[in-house]
């Protein structure tokens, strides 16, 4: 069975530090991982996305990922939090191979608060 | 930038009524995708299309539930006879994927501001 696991509801940071938001994942066979952010009263927007080469990719509005395949981890993150950065943050996965062509799989969300 | 529209933002009625919802996708994707997302709660896949056939249905989707993509444009979910538990936020994506033989597609989903959906 395809999951994802975001173990943190909340992540809170000062304006400036470095923000981590964590993601686990269990998919059969490779996975396809993306991060989307969604604001207060809107559709989720894409972040960024892995689906094989360098581990380290880059997104949208200065966010990074990394992925590890050993841990099965997908972790979001961005060397200096605004406070325009506070938001829902969802990983998802999709699986390369199986039964279900086009769903993601989304974790439970992790609301991040940077404060000035 | 023509992202993807839904309509209506918000619904109220009362149980028992019938609701449609509609999605107009990025023009150019062939894909499109419903999602039922409820508070403290990601995203849960509800249908996917690819062009106007349907071919994935979540068990989510109960006998209450039809969505259609007529021409392989716009998309309408309906909710027959409305419950309590219908009440959530109804989002709709789109991506671009291989015409054909449906494949595994790695491009992003484009969501919709959703609409939320509330039973009285």
């Amino acid at each position: 069975a395809q999951s994802v696991a975001q173990p943190e509801d909340q992540v809170n940071v000062a304006e400036g530090n470095p923000l981590t938001v964590k993601c686990t994942y269990s998919v059969s066979g490779n996975p396809y991982l993306f991060w989307y952010v969604q604001y207060p009263n809107r559709g989720l927007q894409f972040l960024l996305k892995y689906i094989t080469g360098d581990n380290l990719v880059k997104g949208s509005y200065g966010f990074e990922a990394e992925f590890n395949k050993s841990q099965t981890s997908f972790h979001l993150k961005k060397p200096s939090a605004l406070v325009s950065d506070s938001a829902l943050y969802f990983c998802a996965v999709r699986p390369d191979r199986g039964s279900t062509l086009g769903r993601l799989y989304f974790g439970r969300g992790t609301q991040l608060t940077v404060w000035p | 930038d023509t992202g993807v529209s839904q309509n209506p933002r918000h619904k109220i009625t009362k149980r028992g009524q019938n609701v449609t919802f509609r999605c107009d996708p990025i023009s150019e994707h062939n894909r499109l995708y419903w999602y039922r997302q409820t508070l403290g709660q990601g995203p849960e896949f509800l249908t996917y299309f690819q062009n106007e056939a349907q071919l994935e249905k979540s068990r989510l989707l109960s006998d209450r539930f039809s969505a259609e993509r007529p021409k392989g444009s716009f998309s309408t979910l309906e909710i027959q006879r409305t419950e309590q538990g219908d009440s959530a936020m109804y989002l709709c994506a789109s991506s671009l994927g291989r015409s054909g033989t449906p494949s595994y597609s790695n491009q992003p989903q484009h969501f919709g501001d959703g609409t939320r959906l509330s039973i009285l």
